[in-house]
């Protein structure tokens, strides 16, 4: 149990356009997820903290109009990277805590953008 | 705000040899939870194992033990008879106990031998 999926597993755009990535708790509830960027060979940045029904949390430095976020249900969390940029090209990953002993959290497979 | 330092950026082990990865952290809460995530060449992140701060046993997962100092802030990771398929990235990981996020080290690329 306890499977975090995301769509799609590698995206390619060009300069200026919108993306979106899915993450979706497929066999359990997720009130909370929680979206991450990672460069080559470094750690996980968290980038903000998605909550079913309301807004999500931005850490410092990260542009909410840039990457909009939505958790309109307990099993889906979408990431939007608005007017794509080079810079923006990284590996984004999920993740969702489930309601355990542990308050876990169970990461998605990740997503490759890359912005041409 | 609590950090997580991991001071070997890469280490190697030969198959069926022991290696030990370092981690310590800095809090001032009194009850957390620590953790240890493998991420191998397909990026996905997988939990390795994890210690309650107000249990004093160490905690162990098969070939996977850690040696937890709460006094000295010092959490590492033990792999016995490692295996090829123990090559990855490792992150060690904080969380409040009440919290919701996770504080990451910086990563240790471990590259088993044969």
């Amino acid at each position: 149990g306890a499977v975090v999926s995301q769509h799609p597993s590698r995206v390619i755009c060009k300069s200026g356009t919108s993306v979106k990535i899915e993450c979706r708790s497929l066999d359990f509830q997720a009130t909370t997820m929680f979206w991450y960027r990672q460069f080559p060979k470094q750690s996980l940045m968290l980038m903000a903290t998605s909550n079913e029904g309301s807004k999500a949390t931005y850490e410092q430095g990260v542009e909410k109009d840039k990457f909009l976020i939505n958790h309109a249900s307990l099993t889906l969390s979408t990431l939007t990277v608005t007017s794509a940029h080079p810079e923006d090209s990284s590996f984004y990953i999920c993740s969702a805590r489930a309601w355990n002993s542990y308050n876990e959290q169970f990461f998605g497979p990740g997503t490759r953008l890359t912005v041409l | 705000a609590q950090t997580v330092t991991q001071s070997q950026p890469e280490m190697s082990v030969q198959e069926a040899e022991t290696v030990t990865l370092s981690c310590t952290y800095d809090t001032s809460e009194n009850n957390y939870y620590l953790f240890w995530y493998k991420q191998p060449p397909s990026r996905q992140m997988i939990l390795v194992i994890r210690q309650e701060a107000y249990k004093q046993q160490n905690a162990t997962e098969n070939r996977f033990s850690v040696n937890f100092q709460k006094a000295a802030k010092s959490f590492s990771l033990k792999i016995s008879d490692s295996q090829l398929g123990d090559t990855a990235m490792y992150f060690c990981a904080f969380r409040r106990e009440y919290g919701n996020k996770l504080v990451f080290g910086a990563g240790t690329i471990l590259r088993v031998k044969s």
